[in-house]
């Protein structure tokens, strides 16, 4: 089975800063990955689909990128309302497998 | 508004039962793939299940293959995950997640609020 690896577990960042999450896969994967936003005590929700299109009504200031086995997620601009865990999951087929997830603070 | 609403959660002893349910409202339940999600208390996501949108094709976790059981009944618009021979490891929020699309492929765009399974002595 493929493999998700994400990087770092966590991280700590100022208001404003430019913030970058990697996720390697193990295997290609094409572009078939999504990036979710889960924050504290709530439901994942969908942030990125097919590796770097946005879900509608998603803050411009998330991007992803990547095709293959790497792939990243940025937030341009970090706001104190980003604060959350951020998942990376491969469905090009199943095992649908998730990231062990990165974990966003404001310092 | 796509609403998805899990129950069927629970307390239960290891090597026990549960059936969950997934009921669901706002879009063409029978168009969609979907899949059963967990949560460890203080842990990440870890996909269970998945089913196509017919339900003719199923999918499961190395974890949980030969334990569950994930099905949907079309006419009810209402998923389903048979869980037996329960595993103190079982332990989680167990959410259900609509495909985006209906490709076989896709990333889930809509989650339930998850319901609780326990499974202890």
């Amino acid at each position: 089975d493929i493999q998700m690896t994400q990087s770092p577990s966590s991280l700590s960042a100022s208001v404003g800063d430019r913030v970058t999450i990697t996720c390697r896969a193990s295997q290609g994967i094409s572009n078939d990955l999504a990036w979710y936003q889960q924050k504290p005590g709530k439901v994942p929700n969908l942030l990125i689909y097919a590796a770097s299109t946005l879900q509608s009504g998603v803050p411009s200031r998330f991007s992803g990128s990547g095709s293959g086995t790497d792939f990243t997620l940025t937030i341009s601009s970090l706001q104190p309302e980003d604060v959350a865990t951020y998942y990376c999951q491969k469905y090009n087929s199943a095992p649908r497998t998730f990231g062990q997830g990165t974990k966003v603070e404001i310092k | 508004e796509v609403q998805l609403l899990e129950s069927g959660g629970g307390l239960v002893q290891p090597g026990g039962s549960l059936r969950l349910f997934c009921a669901t409202s706002g879009f063409t339940f029978g168009g969609y793939a979907m899949n059963w999600v967990r949560q460890a208390p203080g842990k990440g996501l870890e996909w269970v299940a998945g089913i196509s949108s017919s339900g003719g094709s199923t999918y499961y976790a190395d974890s949980v293959k030969g334990r569950f059981t994930i099905s949907r009944d079309n006419s009810k618009h209402t998923l389903f995950l048979q869980m037996n021979t329960l595993r103190a490891e079982d332990t989680a929020v167990y959410y259900c997640a609509k495909h985006k699309n209906s490709r076989g492929n896709a990333a889930s765009d809509s989650w339930g609020q998850g319901t609780l399974v326990s499974v202890s002595s």
